[in-house]
């Protein structure tokens, strides 16, 4: 079975500073990776997704992610923080091709400090 | 086009009584699933439906059920409430009839259910 472990539960950052969360995810066969976000009180929302092709992925609100198949690893990217992008961050796993259960990690907490 | 809708948003209940949640899918997606999120603990999941069949099931005790209509609507009913059941319930649909199963899951904005 598939799972996902987010290495950080909470990054504070400064506001327009660079930003990473991290994912690594643990599979035997080829999967499809996502990254959503969750604003309070809210349900989730996809940032971006990597099902084939190239390894940099880029999604909404300036946000990017590198699939490292070497390293098992999706990590999420950002250049340049907002307030705005304080948030929960989760990663999550299927596998490829089939109809199979999505997995989630535990979630990240961004903290966007002003 | 309408999202993913949840009913109720918020609902308190005691020990010991069931409750059930709602859940309509964006119109055309045919597959269901539902989540448990708690603190520490991240998304839980529960089951997914896909034309009316539980096509895959989660670690939880057989108090936690569900089941899919005809029209894809879905709900998950909780039997026998115990305080560790209080959580966010997020039910998301996917799969959108013809296409290719990515996995993409869209989601409401909760059930959120404290027991008492």
């Amino acid at each position: 079975a598939q799972s996902v472990t987010q290495l950080d539960s909470q990054v504070p950052v400064f506001e327009e500073a660079p930003v990473e969360l991290r994912c690594n995810y643990s599979s035997s066969v080829s999967v499809y990776l996502f990254w959503y976000v969750q604003y309070p009180n809210q349900g989730l929302q996809l940032l971006l997704k990597y099902l084939s092709g190239s390894t940099l992925v880029k999604g909404i609100n300036g946000f990017e992610a590198e699939f490292n198949k070497s390293q098992t690893s999706f990590h999420l990217r950002k250049p340049s923080v907002h307030i705005s992008d304080t948030a929960e961050y989760f990663c999550a796993v299927t596998l490829s091709g089939g109809y199979q259960k999505v997995t989630f990690g535990i979630g990240t907490k961004l903290q966007v400090i002003p | 086009k309408a999202g993913v809708t949840q009913t109720p948003r918020y609902l308190i209940k005691t020990r010991g009584q069931q409750v059930t949640l709602s859940c309509s899918p964006i119109s055309g997606h045919r597959s269901v699933s539902w989540y448990q999120q708690t603190p520490g603990q991240g998304l839980q999941f529960l089951f997914e439906y896909f034309s009316e069949t539980q096509r895959n099931k989660g670690n939880f005790p057989g108090r936690f059920s569900g089941r899919q209509f005809s029209n894809s609507r879905s709900e998950m009913n909780v039997s026998t409430l115990e305080l560790g059941d209080s959580a966010l319930y997020l039910c998301a649909s996917s799969l959108p009839s013809g296409t290719r199963n990515t996995g993409e899951l869209f989601f409401g904005e909760g059930s959120r259910l404290t027991v008492l």
